[in-house]
């Protein structure tokens, strides 16, 4: 069965710092894509990134970096310089290719606090 | 904006009563997926459907049902409310499997 964790429930950073949402996954799945979600307070859930099982690149959107490793199974979301609009629930989620669906698993979310 | 819409965006009623959420995907997705967010379950998907057909289901009650209509739009009929249905249901849409899926904004349900 699919599973994603956040072990990281809240972080509270001030802003310009760099932080790292962690996020690991389990899948028997050898074909999956692998998501992040922003929810601000406003409530909507922001689509950030998808990323396929079988490309390890990094990837960098601006002040957004992600780190893929299937070692690990582990696809960590950086924010760099943060800013206090960054304040949001961040969700990672799994989607595996052999289910019926594509139904997104989702982990607990990370909460983040930028203050001024 | 991401193109989905949801209606209403809030809905207040009792327990025992009947409610219908819509859905109306982005143009051109074929896939409309809806979702349970409350605090003691987290994000919990529900149900999917592709092109008018159910494709998967999650842990959706019995007392829930869902539909795509010939045009796309989806309806999500919760019955017998319970107090423990009081959360934000999402709708999201995608333009087929394993593609990125598009939040609408979500309803609101509060059960009292």
């Amino acid at each position: 069965a699919q599973k994603v964790t956040q072990a990281q429930t809240e972080i509270s950073v001030v802003e310009k710092e760099d932080v790292t949402l962690d996020c690991v996954y389990e899948t028997r799945d050898t074909t999956y894509y692998l998501f992040w979600y922003k929810q601000p307070p406003s409530g909507e859930l922001v689509f950030l990134i998808r990323r396929n099982s079988f490309d390890e690149q990094n990837e960098i959107s601006g002040r957004y970096s992600w780190n893929f490793q299937k070692s690990t199974s582990s696809f960590n979301f950086t924010i760099t310089a943060s800013q206090v609009v960054d304040s949001a629930v961040y969700f990672c989620a799994l989607s595996e290719a052999d289910n019926a669906g594509n139904m997104l698993t989702f982990g607990g979310g990370t909460r983040l606090m930028v203050k001024p | 904006d991401s193109g989905v819409t949801q209606t209403p965006k809030h809905l207040i009623t009792a327990t025992g009563q009947r409610v219908t959420l819509r859905c109306s995907p982005r143009s051109g997705d074929l896939s409309v997926y809806w979702y349970q967010q409350s605090l003691d379950q987290g994000l919990q998907f529900l149900i999917q459907y592709y092109n008018g057909e159910e494709r998967a289901k999650g842990n959706i009650l019995e007392r829930f049902s869902a539909q795509q209509f010939p045009d796309l739009h989806s309806e999500l009929n919760l019955s017998s409310l319970e107090l423990g249905d009081s959360a934000l249901y999402f709708c999201a849409s995608s333009v087929g499997p394993m593609y990125e899926q598009y939040f609408g904004p979500g309803t609101r349900l509060t059960v009292t």
